[in-house]
């Protein structure tokens, strides 16, 4: 199964510390999201990338984020000087975009915990 | 401002009978949705999708159905199977409009009952 990856699975830091995640997507797809999913709530869009531009940011994604895409294929998503409010399920999501349609699908997330 | 609505956050249904997920939204230019099914500790995994140029559309056991006029979707779960106990999110795009970003309902948690 080649379905999207995620690691680390779960990562707990200390706030302060700075974190960084990674995604490998479907590999023929050409566009990769990230979204961040807290407890109760759905997932809410940070950021995409069509190939290895990055085309848009949410307002959710303070100065503190960066997220890359070098070369199209994987995606790494940091956090600087993590606060509290950081924790979340950082979801990963790849896609091939179509006339018509655009199915999402997500990797298992990497659940960050700031201690 | 909570464009994608799920008001229903539970439902319990016996084995073999039918779900019924709804979901409402109030963007006009979402003209593509989606169902995700999500386990705890796992990502949502796609479940079935529509495009405003259609009103139902049927994959196995899900029917999604659309009334663009009332802002409306649901998805019909026929028959339901205790594998399908999880929660479910409704999902919104406008295609072509800022890479396709979906747009998530808060979720509705299902609960087969053998």
């Amino acid at each position: 199964d080649t379905g999207v990856s995620q690691d680390p699975r779960h990562k707990i830091t200390k706030r302060g510390q700075n974190v960084t995640f990674r995604c490998d997507p479907i590999s023929e797809h050409n566009r990769l999201y990230w979204y961040r999913q807290t407890l109760g709530q759905g997932p809410e869009f940070l950021t995409y990338f069509q190939n290895e531009a990055q085309l848009e940011k949410s307002r959710l994604l303070s100065d503190r984020f960066s997220a890359e895409r070098p070369k199209g294929s994987f995606s790494t998503l940091e956090i600087q000087r993590t606060e509290q409010g950081d924790s979340a399920m950082y979801l990963c999501a790849s896609s091939l975009a179509l006339r018509g349609s655009d199915e999402q699908y997500f990797g298992p997330g990497t659940r960050l915990t700031v201690t | 401002d909570q464009q994608v609505k799920q008001n229903s956050p539970s439902l319990s249904v016996q084995e073999g009978r039918i779900s019924i997920l709804n979901c409402d939204y109030t963007n006009s230019m979402f003209d593509y949705f989606l169902w995700y099914k999500k386990y705890p500790a796992e990502g949502p995994t796609f479940l079935i999708s529509i495009s405003s140029i259609k009103d139902k559309n049927e994959d196995g056991r899900f029917t999604v159905f659309l009334n663009k006029s009332a802002k409306h979707l649901s998805l019909h779960i026929v028959p339901s199977q205790p594998g399908d106990s999880a929660v479910y999110f409704c999902a919104a795009s406008a295609l072509g409009a800022a890479g396709n970003k979906l747009t998530f309902g808060g979720g509705t948690r299902v609960l087969v009952k053998p």
